[in-house]
C-alpha cells in the first residue's frame, strides 16, 4: 500500500498550458504539503493544509492553486506554465498535534515545461 | 528566521562510519530535530528524530548537544546503498505559534567501494 501517492509521475508540457498534479494519502494524517525541489536539490515548501484548511502559503505565484477536497487529498493546479516551473513537485503528509516532524513524502512528479 | 547549515557533500568508503553535522541556531525549544534521506528519483524518507542527547535506531544514531544548536547524524559502517542526500529538518524558533519547518540544503554523501 502506497502511503502518499501522486500522479502523474512525469509530465512534459508546453509553456502556457494548465496542468494538475493529484495527491492522496492513506495514513489518516491531518496535514498535507506541496514541496518544490529544483535542480540544486533545494526543498522548498509551497503550501500546507490542515484538515482541508490552508495554513502555510509561501511566496508562490498565484498561478499555483492548491485544492483540498478532503483531508486525504491535496491537488495542485498550475496555470500558464512557465519554463521556470520545471522541477520535481513532492506531495507529503504528517500528523500534527505533536512536535515531531515526521513527514511522509510521495515519489514526486517530474514536471518539464518546454 | 532560524537557519540550518550542513556540508554540501561528503565522500566515504564502504565499512566506514560517517558523521554528518547540521548547525541550527535558534530552533524552536519544543521541536524535534529530524533527518531525512533521499535517493535519486525518490521522495525524502525519514531516518531518525531526536530532541536531545542521543537517539539510536536500526539505521543510524543522532547526537544532539545540550544547547541543541547542532546535531550529528551518524551512519555506522556505510555501504554503497547509503549513497544519497541527507537533510536535517528543524522547527523555527522565531515562528511563534505559526510552526515553520526549516530544511537544510542537504549533504550529498557518496560511498565508494
Amino acid at each position: 500500500d502506497t502511503a502518499v501517492s501522486q500522479t502523474p509521475k512525469y509530465l512534459v508540457t508546453q509553456m502556457g498550458n494548465d496542468k494538475s498534479i493529484k495527491c492522496e494519502q492513506n495514513l489518516g494524517h491531518d496535514t498535507m504539503y506541496w514541496y518544490k525541489q529544483d535542480s540544486k536539490k533545494f526543498l522548498k515548501i509551497m503550501f500546507s493544509y490542515n484538515n482541508k484548511e490552508l495554513i502555510i502559503n509561501e511566496t508562490v505565484p498565484n498561478r499555483f492553486s492548491p485544492k483540498s477536497p478532503d483531508k486525504a487529498h491535496l491537488n495542485l493546479h498550475i496555470n500558464s506554465l512557465e519554463l521556470g516551473d520545471s522541477a520535481v513537485y513532492f506531495c507529503a503528509s504528517s500528523q500534527e498535534g505533536h512536535t515531531g516532524n515526521t513527514i511522509y513524502f510521495g515519489e514526486g512528479s517530474w514536471l518539464t515545461v518546454v | 528566521l532560524a537557519k540550518t547549515t550542513q556540508p554540501i557533500s561528503m565522500d566515504s568508503y564502504e565499512g566506514q562510519e560517517v558523521n554528518i553535522t547540521c548547525s541550527h541556531n535558534n530552533i524552536a525549544t519544543n521541536d524535534y530535530i529530524t533527518w531525512y534521506q533521499q535517493f535519486p528519483s525518490q521522495g525524502p524518507r525519514f531516518i531518525i528524530q531526536g530532541y536531545k542527547t542521543k537517539v539510536t535506531n536500526e539505521v543510524a544514531s543522532l547526537f544532539i548537544p545540550a544547547d541543541r544548536k547542532s546535531s550529528t547524524l551518524s551512519l555506522p559502517r556505510v555501504s554503497l546503498s547509503d549513497t544519497a542526500v541527507y537533510y536535517c529538518l528543524v522547527g523555527d524558533g522565531n515562528a511563534g505559534n505559526n510552526r515553520k519547518l526549516i530544511w537544510g540544503l542537504g549533504t550529498s554523501l557518496a560511498v565508494n567501494p
